[in-house]
């Protein structure tokens, strides 16, 4: 069973740069056919893609946030991350990583983390 | 970007009910549409992929249609766990987008 785990600081100030890590288990970020996501939704809000990346480090970024995010692979660690700079209020939400399977039909998130809450206040 | 318009945005039913909730995309995403179920302060959960594919451990009450442009997601007879928020998805081009959410509640 594949489990996604968000890990980072729960509080950051604005201007500074929010990092979050999303260690795998049970499967590895190696494996062919998926590739790794982030997505946040804002309190009481929808949920917004931020971005992916391959296995192989290519990555695609939501043009809305694409001058401020960076998301990275670690197969040594298992784990991928997110950071996201020069953060405001706006970008306080919960974050989720995620899994893609893109080797169907439908490039459909088969497995989440549970989410982290990330607030962005002084 | 695509946009997904979800309709409603929200409704109230019973238990027992057949519940039908609608997504429509700006252009044409072929079959790449995902629907997922969200419960209050847990991750989305995968129903429905590819339009029309059940996910493996998801009772067969919800049922998925549509390509092109318009889709729907049917639950033939609405359970006490359904009650949630469903989203929209497009898998066919980036950046991916969600639909706003239906959130369906007791009556």
């Amino acid at each position: 069973q594949v489990q996604l785990q968000e890990s980072g600081p729960g509080l950051v100030k604005p201007s500074q740069t929010l990092s979050l890590n999303c260690t795998v288990s049970g499967g590895s970020v190696s494996s062919g056919s998926y590739y790794w996501s982030w997505i946040r939704q804002p309190a009481g809000k929808g949920l917004e893609w931020i971005g992916r990346i391959y296995t192989s480090g290519s990555t695609n970024y939501n043009p809305s946030l694409k001058s401020r995010v960076t998301i990275s692979v670690d197969t040594s660690e298992n784990q991928f991350s997110l950071k996201l700079s020069s953060v405001t209020a706006a970008d306080t939400a919960v974050y989720y990583c995620a899994r893609v399977n893109y080797g169907g039909n439908g490039r459909e998130i088969d497995y989440w983390g549970q989410g982290t809450l990330v607030t962005v206040s002084s | 970007d695509i946009q997904m318009t979800q309709s409603p945005s929200s409704l109230s039913a019973s238990v027992g009910d057949r519940v039908t909730i609608t997504c429509r995309a700006s252009q044409s995403i072929s079959s790449y549409l995902n629907w997922y179920q969200q419960k209050p302060g847990k991750a989305p959960n995968l129903l429905i992929y590819a339009a029309s594919s059940l996910q493996s451990g998801v009772p067969p009450r919800f049922s998925g249609s549509g390509s092109g442009t318009d889709f729907t997601l049917t639950i033939s007879s609405l359970q006490p766990e359904d009650f949630a928020t469903y989203y929209c998805q497009q898998s066919y081009s980036t950046p991916r987008t969600f639909g706003q959410g239906t959130k369906v509640a007791i009556k």
